[in-house]
């Protein structure tokens, strides 16, 4: 098992909503980035993160946003949850240095969004 | 379409036999990686393969690499019925703006009956 976590894993909420998707990893890896994953469906890349103050939209547009202000904590937020950000988000992590980029994966946070 | 695709979508087969999947990528790349997803968690990384190589084992299962067309598949061996999850290639390009970045295929799901 990878040392990093997500809280919580299932988030049942009413549209409107702020909510915070929390994410840590304890390998001390530089890079951490957040997938979303529909049911039985591809992972799609919105936000990754080269190391602390550092951070950049991925290949697929989110109306998330999120923060590295430590190494080892990558909060995703939603300022105002609808039923279209129901879905997995995945939170992973590799270490900067190196070609390999093999990413650590977290056990994820289904959100439903009512 | 996606950088990575993979068939079969899905593949259900009887303990002991053995499970082939196959995936196809567009771009140049660095290495080409192999993850499993049991349903509802997040992705383990399984096995990497590099560009320059075109073979790689790591107990049950085997990986194939072929860049001059583009495809990669990973074979397990004698499946068991713990093997049944999602299984997903993904490519990390070579330099330029995708460094250090993942693309996944939209995975298979195998199946493996008792």
């Amino acid at each position: 098992e990878a040392d990093i976590y997500q809280t919580p894993r299932y988030l049942v909420i009413g549209t409107g909503k702020k909510i915070t998707l929390e994410c840590s990893q304890t390998m001390g890896h530089d890079k951490m980035y957040w997938y979303q994953q529909d049911p039985g469906m591809e992972l799609h890349l919105i936000h990754y993160s080269y190391g602390v103050n550092s951070t950049e939209k991925g290949d697929l547009s989110s109306e998330s946003t999120v923060s590295r202000i430590r190494t080892e904590h990558f909060p995703l937020t939603l300022e105002s949850a609808r039923p279209s950000h129901t879905s997995q988000y995945l939170c992973a992590s590799s270490e900067l240095a190196g070609a390999l980029h093999t990413q650590y994966f977290g056990p994820g946070t289904r959100l439903t969004v009512l | 379409s996606q950088q990575g695709e993979e068939d079969p979508q899905a593949l259900s087969i009887q303990e002991g036999e053995n499970a082939t999947m196959n995936c196809s990528y567009k771009t140049s790349i660095n290495n080409l990686q192999w993850y499993r997803q049991n349903s509802g968690r997040g992705l383990v990384h399984l096995i990497l393969i590099r560009s320059n190589e075109r073979e790689k084992h790591s107990g049950r299962l085997r990986v194939t690499l072929d860049t001059s067309k583009k495809s990669s598949s990973l074979l397990i061996t004698a499946s068991r019925a713990a093997d049944t999850a999602s299984y997903f290639c993904a490519t990390s390009q070579a330099g330029g703006t995708s460094y250090g970045k993942l693309t996944f295929g939209q995975g298979t799901i195998l199946t493996v009956h008792p």
